[in-house]
C-alpha cells in the first residue's frame, strides 16, 4: 500500500529564517505531488506541483520554492520566511491514471 | 478565474440527513471533489463526480450538474464522527491535475 509522510509535523520558525519541508512517498513509482497551503479563513490554496524528477510548476508567485530531487520526495523551501508564509502546509499525491489526489498528515508552520 | 463557494458552517442533528452545497465557475471542468478534513488533520477523499448524476457510497452521495456549475455532499444518518469540514475542490482543464479548492464548510453535528 501507498504512504505518504511529511516532516516535521509542527515548525516555529523565526521571521527571515529559512525553512525546508520535506514530503516522501512510498509504495507507488512517478507519482504527481503537489504542495498546498491552507491559511486560516482561506480554501487549500495549491503552491506547486512536479510531474517527474526536477520538473516543477508554481502556482503562486512568492518567497516559496520548491524541488524534487528523486521521485519520491518533495521538498518545499524558502530563503527567507515571512509572517504571512504561516499556515498548514500538505503534501498530496496522485497515481497515474487515477484521478484522486491523497494528502500526508501535513506541516503545521508558525512564524513568528 | 476560478470560484467555488460553499456555505462557512452548518449544524445538523445526530441520525438526521444534511446536504452540502457547492456551486463553482471556473475556466474549463473535468471533475468535481469532495473531501472531509477533521480539525487540525489532513483532508481525506470522499468522491469524485465527472459526469452528471449521483453518486452513492455508503451514507455519503455526491451529486453533479454541470450545467447548472452544482454539486452536493449528502450525508445519511449523521454520527458524531461526521463533525469535519468539507471541501469541494474542482479540476479544470482536460490536461491539468490541479484542484482548485472551496474555503469548506464546517459541519456540527449536534446529538
Amino acid at each position: 500500500s501507498q504512504t505518504i509522510h511529511q516532516w516535521p509535523a509542527t515548525l516555529v520558525q523565526p521571521v527571515g529564517s529559512p525553512l525546508s519541508l520535506e514530503c516522501t512517498v512510498e509504495g507507488t513509482s512517478n507519482p504527481n505531488l503537489y504542495w498546498y497551503r491552507q491559511a486560516a479563513g482561506r480554501g487549500l490554496q495549491l503552491l506547486f506541483y512536479s510531474v517527474g524528477i526536477g520538473q516543477i510548476s508554481s502556482e503562486v508567485p512568492q518567497n516559496l520554492s520548491a524541488s524534487r530531487p528523486q521521485d519520491r520526495q518533495f521538498i518545499l523551501s524558502s530563503k527567507k520566511l515571512l509572517l504571512s508564509d504561516s499556515g498548514f502546509y500538505l503534501c498530496a499525491w496522485r497515481k497515474l491514471g487515477n484521478n484522486e489526489q491523497f494528502f500526508g498528515p501535513g506541516t503545521r508552520l508558525t512564524v513568528l | 478565474g476560478q470560484n467555488i463557494d460553499q456555505p462557512t458552517e452548518m449544524t445538523a442533528t445526530e441520525g438526521a440527513i444534511v446536504q452540502i452545497n457547492c456551486t463553482y465557475q471556473t475556466s474549463g471542468f473535468n471533475g468535481l471533489f469532495w473531501y472531509q478534513q477533521h480539525a487540525g488533520e489532513a483532508p481525506t477523499f470522499l468522491s469524485y463526480n465527472v459526469l452528471d448524476g449521483l453518486e452513492e457510497k455508503g451514507r455519503f452521495s455526491s451529486f453533479l450538474s454541470r450545467s447548472k456549475g452544482y454539486s452536493y455532499l449528502l450525508l445519511k444518518e449523521l454520527q458524531m464522527k461526521d463533525s469535519a469540514s468539507y471541501l469541494c475542490a474542482v479540476r479544470s482543464g482536460a490536461g491539468s491535475y490541479q484542484l482548485t479548492f472551496g474555503k469548506g464548510t464546517k459541519l456540527s453535528v449536534i446529538p
